[in-house]
């Protein structure tokens, strides 16, 4: 069966300071992968999306940027954090023709 | 753009009651999905249930079904039986068919089960 692991769970960092937060998939091959972020009690908002290995579409400009080395491993990251960066962060996966995302447990980033 | 409505933020439903979650939804395209996903205090984000638009008949699953009206873009979520664990964040989303297939969310609707 199909897994998507997201790390770390928390995290805590000044302003100024790089971040990378790590999304992999098992079970599965050549999967879409998502990052979205979820402000306080808002809904999410799609951030970046990649249908395969260097490939990375950007929806919303900002301070984060994506990579995607391997076919099952997404990257967020930022070489310097804003206060604004401060949220809830949540990887998908999709296979194939199936229309449905599913989600790690999310990342909690506060930007001190 | 596509947008999605939910004009709910929080809702309360007795246990063992039937509650409504209502969404609405914006796009000139004929070939797309919605769901409902749930989002416990845990914050993992949960499949409920999905309605292909194509579709005349409304998804169920168990206790869950939709009420899809596509000429309204109207896409509701009935709760059956509500258990505490349904206590939940629920957000209604959209995506087309396609490559990308990116989700659009609502801004969810807060549900609580009360004893």
């Amino acid at each position: 069966s199909q897994t998507i692991h997201q790390w770390p769970a928390t995290l805590v960092q000044p302003v100024g300071s790089p971040l990378s937060l790590e999304c992999t998939v098992e079970g599965t091959s050549n999967p879409n992968l998502y990052w979205y972020r979820q402000a306080a009690g808002r809904g999410l908002q799609l951030l970046f999306y990649s249908v395969g290995i260097g490939q990375i579409s950007s929806e919303v400009p900002q301070n984060l940027s994506a990579s995607r080395p391997q076919d099952r491993q997404f990257i967020l990251s930022s070489k310097k954090l804003l206060l604004s960066d401060s949220g809830f962060y949540l990887c998908a996966w999709r296979q194939g023709l199936s229309n449905i995302q599913y989600f790690g447990a999310g990342t909690r980033l506060s930007v001190l | 753009a596509q947008t999605v409505t939910q004009s709910q933020p929080e809702m309360s439903v007795q246990e063992a009651e039937t509650v409504t979650l209502s969404c609405t939804y914006d796009t000139s395209e004929n070939n797309y999905y919605l769901f409902w996903y749930k989002q416990p205090p845990s914050r993992q984000m949960i499949l409920v249930i999905r309605q292909e638009a194509y579709k005349q008949q409304n998804a169920t699953e168990n206790r869950f079904s939709v009420n899809f009206q596509k000429a309204a873009k109207s896409f509701s979520l009935k709760i059956s039986d509500s258990q505490l664990g349904d206590t939940a964040m629920y957000f209604c989303a959209f995506t087309f068919t396609g490559t990308a297939s990116k989700l659009t969310f609502g801004t969810g609707t807060r549900l609580q089960v009360t004893l």
